[in-house]
């Protein structure tokens, strides 16, 4: 079965530094993964999506994540963050092996917090 | 294109009641699944509706039910509620049931139950 499993509960930058938000998959084939982003009292944003197409994947509002199947990893990444970005990040990977299904695996989330 | 549309969206019910929350997908989408937000559980998935026919279910009690109409307008029913079903429930929408399809949620129903 399908997992994903976030690193971190919790990150705290300050504006205009980096954001790294770690997240590693279990997966026996090829999964579909995706980046959602939640603000307070929200419905999910989806940030991003990779499905077996570019290992490098961009998504809006200037953040990005790689595949990487050797570390069954699939950080998001942002160079410069902005207060804005504060929210909770979930890592998300596709129920089935590419089959025909819409059910989603969500990790724990990660609560970005951005200082001033 | 309007988005996926929840109603309602805030709810207070009574130990007990039943309840029945609404989807309305975007236009053009035939696949609605539901999931249920909680503070210890996270995201869970609920159940996966394609064609008015449901394609997965979650690992919930019997009490959680859903049904798609021909429109592709979906609705989820929970009857006993009991405390623990206070949740945020969120409805997905996508073009169809494939892996690589975009998946846009609503901005949920907050149910609390009493």
């Amino acid at each position: 079965a399908q997992s994903v499993t976030q690193l971190d509960s919790h990150v705290s930058v300050s504006e205009g530094t980096p954001v790294l938000l770690r997240c590693n998959y279990s997966s026996s084939y090829s999964p579909s993964l995706f980046w959602y982003v939640q603000h307070p009292n929200k419905g999910l944003q989806l940030l991003l999506k990779y499905t077996s197409a570019a290992t490098l994947v961009k998504g809006i509002n200037g953040f990005e994540a790689e595949f990487k199947k050797s570390e069954t990893s699939f950080h998001l990444t942002k160079p410069s963050a902005h207060m804005s970005d504060a929210a909770e990040y979930f890592c998300v990977v596709s129920g089935n092996y590419g089959g025909a299904t819409n059910k989603l695996i969500f990790g724990t989330g990660t609560l970005l917090a951005v200082q001033p | 294109k309007a988005g996926v549309t929840q109603t309602p969206r805030y709810l207070i019910k009574t130990r007990g009641q039943q309840v029945t929350l609404s989807c309305s997908p975007i236009s053009g989408h035939r696949s609605v699944s539901w999931y249920q937000q909680t503070p210890g559980q996270g995201l869970q998935f609920l159940f996966e509706y394609f064609s008015e026919t449901q394609r997965n279910k979650g690992n919930f009690p019997g009490r959680f039910s859903g049904r798609q109409f021909s429109n592709s307008r979906s609705e989820m029913n929970v009857s006993t509620l009991e405390l623990g079903d206070s949740a945020l429930y969120l409805c997905a929408s996508s073009a169809g049931p494939n892996s690589g399809n975009t998946i846009y949620f609503g901005e949920g129903s907050w149910l609390t139950v009493v």
